[in-house]
């Protein structure tokens, strides 16, 4: 059984640099996550697709994240001009939405620092 | 809007103790109640859940009953083993709206042998 898997694990990058980081879900899972999280703080919601549309987006969401899901399979988040506050760690989930409050099952992560 | 209020951590607890870590919340309509844990250097793990009032959910020798009188959904175990040392985190799925993860903030449990 493959999970949720994400790429790159880790990723140090200068700011005012962009990022793209990618989600690969679990092979039948229509509906795909993205979360942040920062030290010492629970997950906080940024954005979800059902199959290739995104259907909602967090006000933490600023303009210069961009995210997609391209035939519905995997998603890629991408970070223009990072600045510091950006240092996190991006998680992804999946589930497969067949009723309501679905199970969502996590990636790794992919922990950004920005220098 | 939805809230989960965890117990502040972090938990240091001996070896075959009994643990418990409160969680509330705050949520319109019949929310979705899951614990998750997250082991050093690992993502985030499913441990339990709970769909409706009154519900158990149980694993790996944890428990926690969904509380709708007193919004509350209290994860506890007998005896913890050191194996069990990780962050602990309380979420909750409203049943309005996108189905996006409300998640507390987190309790670090350390078990020392």
């Amino acid at each position: 059984d493959t999970g949720v898997s994400q790429n790159p694990r880790h990723k140090i990058t200068k700011r005012g640099q962009n990022v793209t980081f990618r989600c690969d879900p679990i092979s039948e899972h229509n509906r795909l996550y993205w979360y942040r999280q920062t030290l010492g703080q629970g997950p906080e919601f940024l954005t979800y697709f059902q199959n290739e549309a995104q259907l909602e987006k967090s006000r933490l969401l600023s303009d210069r994240f961009s995210a997609e899901r391209p035939k519905g399979s995997f998603s890629t988040l991408e970070i223009q001009r990072t600045e510091q506050g950006d240092s996190a760690m991006y998680l992804c989930a999946s589930s497969l939405q067949t009723g309501y409050q679905e199970t969502q099952y996590f990636g790794p992560g992919t922990r950004l620092l920005v220098l | 809007g939805d809230s989960v209020t965890q117990m502040e951590g972090p938990v240091t607890l001996s070896e075959e103790a009994f643990l418990t870590i409160n969680c509330t919340y705050t949520a319109t309509g019949y929310p979705s109640l899951f614990w998750y844990v997250q082991y050093p250097g690992e993502g985030l793990q499913l441990l339990l859940k709970a769909t409706k009032a009154d519900d158990k959910g149980s694993n790996k020798g944890f428990e926690a009953t969904y509380r709708k009188e007193t919004t509350s959904f209290h994860l506890e175990k007998g005896s913890v083993q050191v194996s069990d040392s990780a962050v602990y985190f309380c979420a909750l799925i409203s049943n309005f709206g996108n189905e996006k993860l409300t998640f507390g903030t987190g309790t670090r449990l350390t078990i020392i042998p």
